[in-house]
């Protein structure tokens, strides 16, 4: 059974810090993983999507790696800004369906002007 | 193309009474998945729709929950006899076949 662990939970940074967020997978037979972002009381944004075959996805400033074998993805956002608050969440299709995502649960990011 | 749309965006509901909650996907998917969201948790999958088939309910609870993809119209998921611990947000996705799915705003639904 897929588990998804995001670390930290939460993150405070000022504006203009780059930033790292993590994470982890139990079962590496993955078909792809996604980042999201949620605004509160609001739905999903997907930001990136990384196939199983890559490696590491951009759009922006943001940069999303992947390393199956050790159960692992980063989010990186450059230059940080108080727009990017909100919760990112990161979720893996896997679990021998292609249809089932697991979900982390999140990590609510404050970026203070 | 409208992304996937949700109604209500809020719904409140008495204990015992029933909800109905809707997801119109986006125009060429015909794939359909719900989520639930329980404060402080993540999201969870619950169940997996294709035009007039379920897929695969194995998230979701045995009693009370349904849902449906009918040929014509929006997935409708349902709760009956709600209770305080069935508040929470639900989530419809859809994609136009085993691939990226494209998540709906969410209906938020209050039991008092």
């Amino acid at each position: 059974k897929q588990e998804v662990t995001q670390i930290p939970a939460a993150l405070s940074v000022p504006e203009g810090e780059n930033l790292v967020l993590n994470c982890s997978f139990t079962d590496s037979a993955i078909y792809n993983l996604q980042w999201f972002r949620q605004d509160p009381g609001k739905g999903l944004t997907s930001l990136l999507l990384i196939q199983s075959s890559q490696r590491e996805q951009t759009s922006g400033r943001l940069n999303a790696s992947l390393d199956k074998s050790s159960g692992r993805s980063t989010l990186y956002i450059a230059a940080s800004q108080p727009g990017d608050s909100a919760t990112y969440l990161c979720a893996a299709l896997s679990g021998g369906s292609n249809y089932k995502l697991t979900f982390g649960k999140g990590t609510l990011l404050t970026v203070n002007p | 193309n409208a992304g996937v749309m949700q109604n209500p965006r809020h719904l409140v509901r008495r204990r015992g009474q029933e909800a109905r909650l809707r997801c119109s996907p986006m125009k060429g998917h015909s794939h359909v998945y719900w989520y639930r969201q329980l404060p402080e948790e993540g999201l969870k999958f619950m169940v997996y729709l294709q035009k007039e088939n379920i897929i695969d309910e194995s998230g979701m609870p045995k009693e009370r929950f349904s849902a449906e993809f009918p040929k014509e119209g929006p997935s409708i998921l349902r709760i009956q006899q709600v209770v305080r611990g069935d508040s929470a947000a639900y989530f419809c996705a859809s994609s136009p076949g085993s691939d990226e799915q494209y998540f709906g705003p969410g209906t938020r639904l209050t039991v008092t």
